[in-house]
C-alpha cells in the first residue's frame, strides 16, 4: 500500500528557530516524486519543496530544505530561521512516475511560529 | 494569472440536501483533480479529468458522487443526497499536460462542506 505517515500532528517554534518536520513514506516503485506543500489559515495549499527519487541531492528553496533518506524512505523539511509567514499546515506527499496522476498525502502538521 | 477558484469557500446542507462545488482551474490546464479531507485524515484523491474526460475515478466513495467537467473548462462535483461522512474539506487541483518532470498540481483553496 502507498501511505505518508507524519508523525507530528503539532508543532509549536519560537520565531528565527529551526524546525524539522518528519515524514515516511512507503511505495513499492523506484521513480517517484516527493512533495512538501504548505496551507496557510484560510488560504491555498502552495508546493514549498520537491525532491525526485532519483536524485541524490537534498533539494533547496531558501529557508526549506529537505534531508531526502531514499533507503529508509524518510522525507523531513526542515525551516530555518523560522517566521510567522510559515505558520501553517504542512502536508508531506508523493506521486509515483509515469503512472497514475493522484498525489498520496500524510495527514499533516499542524505548525505555530511564535513571536 | 489566476489560481484555481472554487466555489463556495463553505457550504452547510442537512443530510439529504444536494450541494454542487465548483472548481475553474488555471486557464490552459487539461488536467483537473478532485481530492478530499475528512477531519484529522489525509488528503485523498477522488478523480482526474484530462480536458472533459474522466481519466480516473478510483477514489469517488459511492455513487451519490458525481462529477463532471463539461467542454473541458470548470467542473463541478455533486453529492446527491449528503450524508455525515461526506463532510471535509474538497479541494480542486490543475496541471498541465505532463511534457516534463514537474508533476506540479496547483490547489485550489478548498470548499469546506459540512453535513448536519
Amino acid at each position: 500500500a502507498q501511505t505518508v505517515t507524519q508523525s507530528q500532528p503539532e508543532m509549536s517554534v519560537q520565531e528565527a528557530e529551526t524546525v524539522t518536520l518528519s515524514c515516511t513514506y512507503d511505495t513499492s516503485e523506484n521513480n517517484y516524486y516527493l512533495f512538501w506543500y504548505k496551507q496557510p489559515p484560510s488560504r491555498q495549499m502552495i508546493l514549498v519543496i520537491r525532491q525526485e527519487a532519483y536524485k541524490q541531492q537534498n533539494a533547496t528553496e531558501n529557508r526549506f530544505s529537505v534531508n531526502f533518506q531514499k533507503a529508509a524512505k524518510s522525507f523531513s523539511l526542515k525551516i530555518s530561521d523560522s517566521q510567522l509567514g510559515d505558520t501553517a499546515m504542512y502536508f508531506c506527499a508523493f506521486i509515483q512516475m509515469n503512472r497514475d496522476d493522484k498525489i498520496i498525502f500524510g495527514k499533516g502538521t499542524r505548525l505555530h511560529i511564535l513571536p | 494569472e489566476a489560481g484555481v477558484t472554487q466555489f463556495p469557500s463553505h457550504s452547510v446542507i442537512e443530510k439529504g440536501q444536494t450541494v454542487t462545488l465548483r472548481c475553474d482551474p488555471i486557464s490552459g490546464h487539461d488536467n483537473l483533480y478532485w481530492y478530499r479531507r475528512v477531519m484529522g485524515k489525509e488528503i485523498k484523491f477522488l478523480l482526474h479529468f484530462v480536458k472533459e474526460s474522466k481519466q480516473d475515478e478510483s477514489g469517488m466513495p459511492n455513487n451519490r458522487f458525481l462529477a463532471e467537467r463539461t467542454g473541458g473548462t470548470y467542473s463541478t462535483l455533486k453529492v446527491q443526497p449528503a450524508e455525515l461522512e461526506d463532510s471535509g474539506v474538497y479541494f480542486c487541483a490543475s496541471s498541465q499536460e505532463k511534457t516534463g518532470p514537474s508533476y506540479e498540481q496547483y490547489f485550489g483553496p478548498g470548499t469546506r462542506l459540512t453535513v448536519t
